[in-house]
């Protein structure tokens, strides 16, 4: 059992490239959410998505964009990569049913840097 | 609004000793989970333990339990017999009733010594 993975582990793009950081979870979880860690810092949501076909803005969502065509997979895309946006990434999945929602669980992350 | 505070940016303590690492929050919902993750060197963001504003008893999860007073707004972790494995950045986290996202405090850096 995988849980949640994440393509590529390590990035650097320079000012201006677009690049879209992959995740993928085999858990059958519905919700799904990106964050972003700065160096020192707890993470902050980007977007999340309580199902194919639905994603919404988190606390951080500016430069980028998401999508949710699957159950599993929930793509984030930087469309023109800045400084700022140098950081590391993480996926996370969780159920979310009746009895309210299950704890997230983390893929291993994406560093990267932009330059 | 939520906030999540977390005033250790370091704690040091000797192997096979207690440690406590404190976490206070602010929110105005009555219905709220509460949430403690490691995060080792490697970078990954491991899950511990839960306590939901409901729940009667402290969490406990192993070595990890959750010394949770309401009435404080405070969900410290306690991890007892600690261990050189133990080192790493915890994160206490909150999330809000009828929503799903997690609110994250700026971490401890937790180092365990022989």
């Amino acid at each position: 059992n995988a849980g949640v993975t994440q393509t590529p582990k390590f990035r650097i793009l320079k000012i201006g490239q677009s690049m879209t950081l992959q995740c993928t979870q085999d858990m059958n979880h519905n919700y799904m959410y990106w964050y972003r860690q700065d160096p020192g810092m707890g993470l902050k949501l980007i977007y999340y998505s309580v199902g194919a076909g639905i994603t919404d803005k988190g606390e951080v969502p500016n430069g980028y964009n998401v999508s949710r065509s699957t159950t599993e997979d929930f793509p984030l895309r930087l469309e023109l990569a800045a400084p700022s946006q140098t950081s590391v990434y993480f996926c996370a999945s969780s159920y979310s049913g009746a009895r309210g929602t299950d704890t997230q669980y983390f893929g291993p992350g994406t560093r990267l840097t932009v330059l | 609004a939520q906030k999540i505070t977390q005033t250790q940016p370091g704690m040091f303590v000797q192997e096979k000793e207690a440690v406590t690492l404190d976490c206070t929050y602010d929110t105005s919902d009555p219905s709220y989970g509460l949430f403690w993750y490691k995060q080792p060197s490697s970078g990954e963001m491991i899950f511990l333990i839960y306590q939901g504003s409901y729940d009667q008893q402290n969490a406990t999860e192993g070595r990890y339990s959750l010394n949770f007073q309401k009435a404080r707004k405070s969900a410290n972790l306690v991890i007892s017999a600690s261990q050189l494995g133990d080192s790493a950045m915890y994160f206490c986290a909150m999330r809000e009733g009828g929503t799903d996202k997690l609110i994250f405090g700026t971490g401890t850096r937790l180092q365990v010594f022989p």
